[in-house]
Formats: structure tokens, C-alpha cells, sequence
């Protein structure tokens, strides 16, 4: 299985500010053939299910405000909150579908102001 | 646009089972999506329990495949999760999500439904 983990467990970060979040993956989640990196990050906060954020690694979901920046190839990915506003406090999770059809998501971090 | 209900006894007792239902809306079960089941404890990360074709073809997680079955109700548009001896370690939150298209990220989330598993 695909272990994925993340760095660190939570932050906190001023408004205005960038907050990096950290995923890595125990192998790579990079499908040689189509090059697309198989991750996306998710946005969770309190009393509400998951919001897709982030998938291919760096391909913004529709609505998502370009704030939110997905990098990395391989093993190692990044989701950056360029300028953190208050609605941003959340707990983030980073997930790989390479090994679909079983899926794997990270322990999630904590980002508050 | 489609949205994701699910529904379900929110008590279940210990060594009983589990039974939810993810109800679609706004779109066909028989797209090309495939159906997915997370859980998640109170205060916890993210577990992915299995997922469903329109077809009935099945994947489940395979720490859990032993007490997992997943259906289909085309005639519903809906599709269903039974776990089985359940313990205390099964109280979750329980989520159906879509998947946009095979092998790739959930785009479409339920709310979720809190169960509780407790004599």
C-alpha cells in the first residue's frame, strides 16, 4: 500500500500570510505514461465534508481561489496558501489515486491563524 | 448538478451491522463515475472503505473487505454500504463521495452521517 504522509501537523500562520503543507508518498504517485501525478488535496473544516481543492497535483478545481497552489512530482508535493484569509482555517489532507482502485489519504494538517 | 445524501440508523450495536444509503441526485448513478464510501473517526483522518460501478463491480479497502459489501440500486439511484461485526472502532462519520472519473480524485461529497456504534 501507499503510505502518504504530511508535514507538519498543523501551523498556524498570519492573515496575509503563506502557509505550505508538505505530502509524501512511500512511492511515487507519477504514471509514466500520461505524466500526471496522481494526488489531490482536500480542504475540511469543522462539521463539513471534504472539498477537492487540488488534483493532478496542481490542477485547480473549478471555484477554487487561485490562493491555493498545488507543485511536486513524484513523492514529494507541496499545497500553498499564497495570502491565508480567515476562511481558510481547515484541515488539509493530500490523497493518492495511483494505486486506484485503492485509495489512500494523508493524516491531514491543521492550519490555523 | 448532482448531490450525495446519505442515510442510515444512526445507533448500530456492537457485533451488528452497519447498513447506509448514498442517495444521487441531479445526475444518473449509471454515469461513468464510480461510487465511493469514507469514513472518518471522531477527531481522525480520512479512511477510504471501498467503491461501486452502475455494473455491481466492487473494490473495497482491504483491511476491511472481510465485513464490507457494497450494492447498487439503479431503480433508486442510490448505492448502499453493510458492514458487518462492527465494534466500537467502526464510530464515524461516514461520507459517500464520486469519483470523476476512474482512478482520479472524489469531486462530489454527502454531508456525512455520524454513526455510533454502542449497546
Amino acid at each position: 500500500d501507499i503510505v502518504m504522509t504530511q508535514s507538519p501537523d498543523s501551523l498556524a500562520v498570519s492573515l496575509g500570510e503563506r502557509a505550505t503543507i508538505n505530502c509524501k508518498s512511500s512511492q511515487s504517485v507519477l504514471y509514466s505514461s500520461n505524466n500526471k501525478n496522481y494526488l489531490a488535496w482536500y480542504q475540511q473544516k469543522p462539521g463539513q465534508p471534504p472539498k477537492l481543492l487540488i488534483y493532478w497535483a496542481s490542477t485547480r478545481e473549478s471555484g477554487v481561489p487561485d490562493r491555493f497552489s498545488g507543485s511536486g512530482s513524484g513523492t514529494d508535493f507541496t499545497l500553498t496558501i499564497s495570502s491565508l484569509q480567515a476562511e481558510d482555517v481547515a484541515v488539509y489532507y493530500c490523497q493518492q489515486y495511483y494505486s486506484t482502485p485503492i485509495f489512500t489519504f494523508g493524516p491531514g494538517t491543521k492550519v490555523d491563524i | 448538478q448532482v448531490q450525495l445524501q446519505e442515510s442510515g440508523p444512526g445507533l448500530v450495536k456492537p457485533s451488528g451491522t452497519l447498513s447506509l444509503t448514498c442517495a444521487v441526485s441531479g445526475g444518473s448513478i449509471s454515469s461513468n463515475n464510480w461510487w465511493n464510501w469514507v469514513r472518518q473517526p471522531p477527531g481522525k483522518g480520512l479512511e477510504w472503505i471501498g467503491e461501486i460501478y452502475h455494473s455491481g463491480r466492487t473494490y473495497y479497502n482491504p483491511s476491511l473487505k472481510s465485513r464490507v459489501t457494497m450494492s447498487v440500486d439503479k431503480s433508486k439511484n442510490q448505492f448502499s454500504l453493510n458492514l458487518s461485526s462492527v465494534t466500537a472502532a467502526d464510530t464515524a462519520v461516514y461520507y459517500c463521495a464520486r469519483e470523476r472519473d476512474s482512478g482520479a480524485a472524489f469531486d462530489i461529497w454527502g454531508q456525512g452521517t455520524v454513526v455510533t456504534v454502542s449497546s
